[in-house]
């Protein structure tokens, strides 16, 4: 069965640090991968996502992700973080050629940013 | 630009009590979905429609009835609510496509006393 991990349920990050967010999934087959966000009070929210397209994938709000088959990851990073960063962040597999309603999510990242 | 619209927001209720929770989506979206999160479980899917008049089980549908009896809309029932059913629920459209993104509403959270 499809599954996906997220790599620690807490990252804590200096504003202007790196952000890597990590998201493993196991499936024989390289599914659609997508990166939600999440911020307190609200329903999550497309970053990015991976169509079979290019690999490096650029999202919105400075992030990208990168889908690598032989590590079966897709992982996510910003260059610079910023306090309004801090979010909980989701990663999602759906199987090609299947539907909405296959879609396994990640137990999330929470991401803070220090000052 | 509404998108996907959950109501009510926030929502009470005694153990054994009944309810329902409202989804409507403007973007005509095929599939829509009911999921409850909980705390380091993601998201959940109880419910889900491909279309009008149809309805499926998702992973985690005991407890709970849907309806889809227009395209547009998606209600998610609690015929006898139980403590364990308190959660924020979150209702999602999405394209047919497995290569499209979901949609979210702002979701409801609903504690069962």
């Amino acid at each position: 069965a499809q599954s996906v991990t997220q790599l620690g349920s807490h990252v804590s990050v200096s504003e202007g640090a790196l952000v890597l967010l990590r998201c493993n999934y196991s499936s024989s087959v390289p599914p659609y991968l997508f990166w939600y966000v999440q911020y307190p009070n609200q329903g999550l929210q497309l970053l990015l996502k991976y169509t079979s397209a290019a690999t490096l994938v650029k999202g919105i709000n400075g992030f990208e992700a990168e889908f690598k088959k032989s590590e079966t990851s897709f992982h996510l990073t910003k260059p610079s973080a910023h306090m309004s960063d801090a979010a909980e962040y989701f990663c999602a597999v759906t199987p090609q050629g299947t539907g909405g309603f296959k879609t396994i999510f990640g137990a999330g990242t929470r991401l803070f940013v220090k000052a | 630009n509404a998108g996907v619209t959950q109501t009510p927001k926030f929502r009470v209720l005694k153990t054994g009590q009944s309810m329902t929770l409202l989804c409507a989506q403007d973007m005509n979206h095929e599939y829509m979905y009911w999921y409850r999160q909980d705390p380091g479980m993601g998201l959940r899917l109880i419910h889900y429609s491909v279309g009008e008049g149809t309805t499926a089980k998702g992973e985690v549908p005991d407890g709970y009835n849907v309806s889809r009896l227009k395209k547009q809309n998606f209600l998610l029932g609690l015929e006898s609510a139980a403590p364990s059913q308190t959660s924020v629920y979150f209702c999602a459209s999405s394209p047919a496509s497995s290569n499209q993104p979901q949609h979210f509403g702002d979701g409801t959270r609903l504690s069962i006393l």
